[in-house]
C-alpha cells in the first residue's frame, strides 16, 4: 500500500537536546511537508520541498531544520533553539496535476514530541 | 498565518441530522480544500472545489464556495457517529505556492448515537 509513514509515534526530548522525526513516502511524490499541530489548532507550515536537495523555509521555521536528499525522504530536526516543540507534528507529501497545480496532500499519523 | 477562520469551533449532534461547517478566508485562492482529522492521526482529504466551481458533492458531502465573500461551507448530511472527527478547510493560493495549503482553525463535530 502506497502512503507515508511517519516515525516515532511518540518521542520525548530533553533540554539541549536535538531530536529528528522520521517522514518516509512511497507514493513517488515530488514535494513534502512538515506541519506542527497544537491542541485545538490547525496546522502550521514549517518547511516545505518541491524536489531533491531543495526545500523552502514556511511560515514557522525557526528552530526546525530538515534536509531532502531523497525523494522518498524528508526528516525534521527539532533543534534546542526551539523553546516551545511540544507538538504534534505531520508529514505531508503531494504531486502535481495534470490539470496544473497540485493535487490534494496526503498525509501521515503525526509524531507526538513533548519535553521531558 | 493562518488564513482560514472557520465556525463554529464545535458543533454537537444527534445521528442523521445535517452538520454545516463555514470557512472564511483573506487572500484570492485557486482552490479550498476540506479535510478530515480523526482524533491522533494525520488528515484525510475529503474534497477539492476550484476557485471557478461554486458547488460540489461528493457522497454526503455537499461544499460550496462564494469568491465574492471568501467562504466556503460544508455540509454532511444524514450524519454518523462515524462522522465524528475535527475538519479543517486549506486553501492553495496556485501560482508558485507549490501546493502550500494555508489551514482554518477547525470545527470539532461529535455526532451522538
Amino acid at each position: 500500500d502506497g502512503g507515508i509513514t511517519q516515525s516515532p509515534k511518540y518521542l520525548f526530548r530533553k533540554e539541549g537536546q536535538n531530536v529528528t522525526l522520521s517522514c518516509e513516502q512511497n507514493l513517488n511524490h515530488d514535494a513534502m511537508y512538515w506541519y506542527r499541530q497544537d491542541p485545538g489548532q490547525g496546522l502550521r507550515l514549517i518547511y516545505y520541498s518541491q524536489i531533491v536537495n531543495d526545500f523552502q523555509k514556511g511560515d514557522i521555521a525557526e528552530g526546525y531544520s530538515v534536509s531532502r536528499e531523497k525523494k522518498e525522504s524528508f526528516p525534521l530536526t527539532v533543534t534546542s533553539a526551539q523553546k516551545n516543540p511540544t507538538a504534534f507534528y505531520l508529514c505531508a507529501s503531494s504531486t502535481s496535476s495534470w490539470t496544473g497545480g497540485w493535487q490534494p496532500q496526503h498525509f501521515g499519523d503525526g509524531t507526538r514530541l513533548s519535553i521531558l | 498565518s493562518q488564513q482560514g477562520e472557520e465556525d463554529p469551533q464545535a458543533l454537537s449532534i444527534q445521528e442523521g441530522e445535517n452538520a454545516t461547517m463555514n470557512c472564511s478566508y483573506k487572500t484570492s485562492i485557486n482552490n479550498l480544500q476540506w479535510y478530515r482529522q480523526n482524533s491522533g492521526r494525520g488528515l484525510v482529504h475529503l474534497i477539492l472545489i476550484r476557485s471557478n466551481e461554486r458547488e460540489k458533492h461528493s457522497g454526503r458531502l455537499r461544499v460550496t464556495l462564494d469568491t465574492s465573500k471568501k467562504s466556503s461551507s460544508l455540509l454532511i448530511t444524514a450524519s454518523r457517529a462515524a462522522d465524528t472527527a475535527s475538519y479543517f478547510c486549506a486553501t492553495d493560493a496556485g501560482g508558485t505556492s507549490y501546493g502550500k495549503l494555508t489551514f482554518g482553525q477547525g470545527t470539532i463535530l461529535t455526532v451522538h448515537p
